[in-house]
């Protein structure tokens, strides 16, 4: 089965600088998809990013970005140019590319911002 | 346009009662999925639907939970014989239904067993 690891429970950063949360995943596929989700206080997960596992580039948008380490099983999140409002619980999931459809979560990590 | 919704927002129910929560998806989307998310941890999956038949409903954890989709749109989680571990925050998402497509998700439904 796959299992998703976050090992950051808590991160916090500066409002303006950029910050990394770490993401690593146990599977022995090779075609899958991975995704960042953000869950601030109101409950409701909201899609970050998402990176399909056959393409070689890192997913980006806007301030979000991903490193994608398909050797090494890694899927970091960098955020630049952090803000207020990305203050949230943050999310990695992992999907299979081929059968079972659902998501599996990480532990998430809470981001907090300094003003 | 409107996004994923559930109902209710919150309950609260006695140990031993029989609770149902519902979820309406995206229009138009044919896959949906329910999730529970106890505090502190990430949700952790229950059933997938694909139309009206439940594909997946490996991560339903006994048979007190059961979960319907009669017409392909509406959703309904019910559980019987609720216990206080069954307290958590269950969330529901919908998608196109097309392989690797992203997951909407609702606002959840926070359920308190007394």
């Amino acid at each position: 089965a796959q299992t998703v690891t976050q090992s950051q429970p808590e991160m916090s950063v500066q409002e303006a600088e950029t910050v990394t949360l770490s993401c690593t995943y146990d599977t022995s596929e090779s075609d899958y998809y991975l995704f960042w989700y953000k869950q601030p206080p109101s409950r409701q997960m909201i899609l970050v990013i998402r990176q399909e596992a056959y393409k070689q580039q890192n997913a980006t948008e806007n301030r979000f970005s991903v490193n994608f380490q398909k050797a090494a099983k890694s899927f970091s999140l960098k955020i630049s140019d952090s803000q207020l409002g990305d203050a949230a619980m943050y999310f990695c999931a992992y999907r299979s590319g081929q059968g079972a459809q659902k998501l599996v979560f990480g532990q998430g990590t809470r981001l907090t911002i300094n003003p | 346009g409107a996004g994923v919704s559930q109902t209710p927002s919150n309950k609260v129910t006695e140990k031993g009662k029989y609770v149902e929560l519902r979820c309406d998806p995206i229009s138009g989307h044919t896959a949906l999925y329910w999730y529970r998310q106890s505090l502190g941890q990430g949700p952790e999956f229950l059933i997938y639907f694909q139309g009206t038949g439940a594909a997946d409903d490996s991560g339903l954890p006994n048979d007190r939970f059961f979960a319907v989709r009669p017409e392909g749109s509406v959703s309904t989680l019910k559980i019987q014989r609720t216990e206080r571990g069954d307290s958590a925050v269950y969330l529901c998402a919908s998608s196109p239904g097309v392989m690797g497509d992203t997951q909407y998700f609702g606002p959840g439904t926070r359920l308190t067993v007394l």
